[in-house]
């Protein structure tokens, strides 16, 4: 595989579910992130992650868990969502930091919080 | 703080036409700029990118860019619009050491027939 793959491309869960979003990418890069996709919204970043630290968004509710455990492979947890956080989950990859060079992106995990 | 401002949720041309999506950013840095692809059901693709050095940038498709730093924009032009053009195309702010790349809230183009 090539590229930056993301699964499941689809989730359906309940506010008391607990679920988690893969991505995995295979570029040897060194940072990955996670940006959340709404409607009529500005792609929003969640986290990132790097050889050399953890940056998160701090307006990010604590309902939304990452985990990095290599460069290769990020894992957003999920657990008691609420409907609002219904949206196109976007991992995306990079060499170095994003403003020299360009990110990676995956297809998207689209989830649904009934 | 940086910011993007794309003027036009959608835009739509004639197959053939000019195609020109605006977007007008703020930044208390030097800034770089991208633009983003979004084509259904996939992730976003850069289209082209300005960091430093010459200010018209050509990307991948026949688009490209020009920034204008006077006028803080960095409009996105393509001469002749082609059917695989329907996407939606986001413009992208960062600066110097840091990893938040802000993006607009998107054009979605369509090209009609």
């Amino acid at each position: 595989e090539t590229g930056v793959t993301q699964t499941p491309r689809h989730l359906v869960m309940g506010m008391t579910n607990k679920k988690s979003l893969k991505c995995e990418q295979h570029l040897g890069h060194n940072a990955m992130y996670w940006y959340k996709q709404s409607a009529k919204k500005p792609l929003e970043l969640m986290f990132v992650y790097s050889l050399e630290e953890r940056v998160e968004n701090n307006s990010v509710p604590s309902r939304f868990s990452p985990e990095c455990p290599n460069s290769s492979h990020l894992f957003l947890h999920l657990h008691t969502l609420q409907p609002e956080d219904s949206a196109l989950y976007l991992c995306a990859s990079s060499q170095d930091r994003v403003n020299t060079g360009e990110l990676f992106f995956g297809e998207g995990s689209r989830l649904t919080v009934l | 703080a940086q910011s993007v401002t794309q003027l036009g949720s959608h835009v739509s041309v004639s197959e053939g036409a000019l195609v020109l999506l605006r977007c007008n950013y703020s930044s208390s840095v030097p800034p770089y700029l991208f633009w983003y692809v979004q084509y259904p059901n996939q992730g976003l693709q850069l289209l082209l990118k300005y960091t430093t050095g010459a200010t018209l940038v050509k990307g991948i498709n026949g688009f490209e860019a020009e920034f204008k730093k006077s006028e803080t924009s960095f409009h996105l032009t393509k001469p002749s619009a082609h059917m695989s053009d329907a996407a939606e195309y986001f413009c992208a702010v960062s600066g110097a050491g840091s990893y938040q790349l802000t993006f607009g809230k998107g054009t979605k183009l369509s090209v009609i027939p």
